[in-house]
């Protein structure tokens, strides 16, 4: 059962357009969501969250956006660089933002081309 | 600031021998993680410690699996006896009180 589901494997965009990632999820309790970015042969690194009392979350190139009524985020990465080249995943919480574990979703492949 | 350390990176052993991981968090950090990536998923909780506490350890398989964190500073995960279907990378995370987790580098396990 995928508590958080990420239903695009891949997607390739072209360098200086935006990127947009999506991710759904189905627990309610969730209130805490994360996205993380990974390259081959490293662990994942911290890229933006935001809190379920926001619908918004800016950083940089980097915007979270959540709609809690339809259980669905996306980021968005503008302009999309040749570096945002990775795995992206979401991740999800129910401890209110404190120091639970993470539930991840599958992740998407992006695919910046020059 | 230094990050989450893991070692080994990599390990290949065949079906049956027992496995042990490492992992030393950011100093400072009181919640440690061990997650399991297979190929083409998104990371699975193992086990987590608050401390040297065990928070949450429904998702390890316990007749084989184990982990400890005993000083409340580093911990080991161990896999006794390894089955084919424990090829993947485990992943130890720490993170503060922020609910931002930081990831080692992962050990990649190949069981033959």
């Amino acid at each position: 059962d995928q508590q958080v589901k990420q239903n695009s494997p891949s997607l390739s965009v072209q360098e200086g357009r935006i990127s947009i990632l999506n991710c759904d999820y189905t627990n309610s309790m969730f209130d805490y969501f994360l996205w993380y970015k990974k390259y081959p042969a490293e662990g994942p690194t911290f890229l933006i969250s935001i809190s379920s009392i926001k619908d918004k979350n800016e950083d940089g190139r980097f915007t979270v956006f959540l709609n809690k009524s339809a259980k669905h985020l996306s980021l968005h990465i503008v302009p999309s660089q040749p570096g945002d080249s990775a795995v992206y995943f979401c991740a999800a919480s129910g401890g209110g933002g404190g120091a639970d574990g993470l539930t991840f979703g599958k992740g998407t492949h992006l695919i910046i081309q020059p | 600031e230094a990050g989450v350390a893991q070692s080994p990176r990599y390990k290949i052993i065949e079906k049956r021998q027992s496995v042990a991981f490492w992992c030393n968090p950011i100093s400072g950090h009181a919640t440690l993680y061990w997650y399991q990536q297979i190929l083409g998923q998104g990371p699975k909780l193992l086990i987590q410690f608050q401390n040297n506490g065990v928070v949450d350890d429904s998702q390890l398989p316990k007749d084989r699996f184990s982990a400890e964190r005993l000083k409340g500073v580093d911990s080991t995960l161990k896999i006794q006896p390894a089955k084919l279907e424990d090829s993947a990378v485990y992943l130890c995370a720490s993170s503060s009180y922020d609910g931002k987790l930081f990831f080692g580098s992962g050990t990649q396990l190949s069981v033959l």
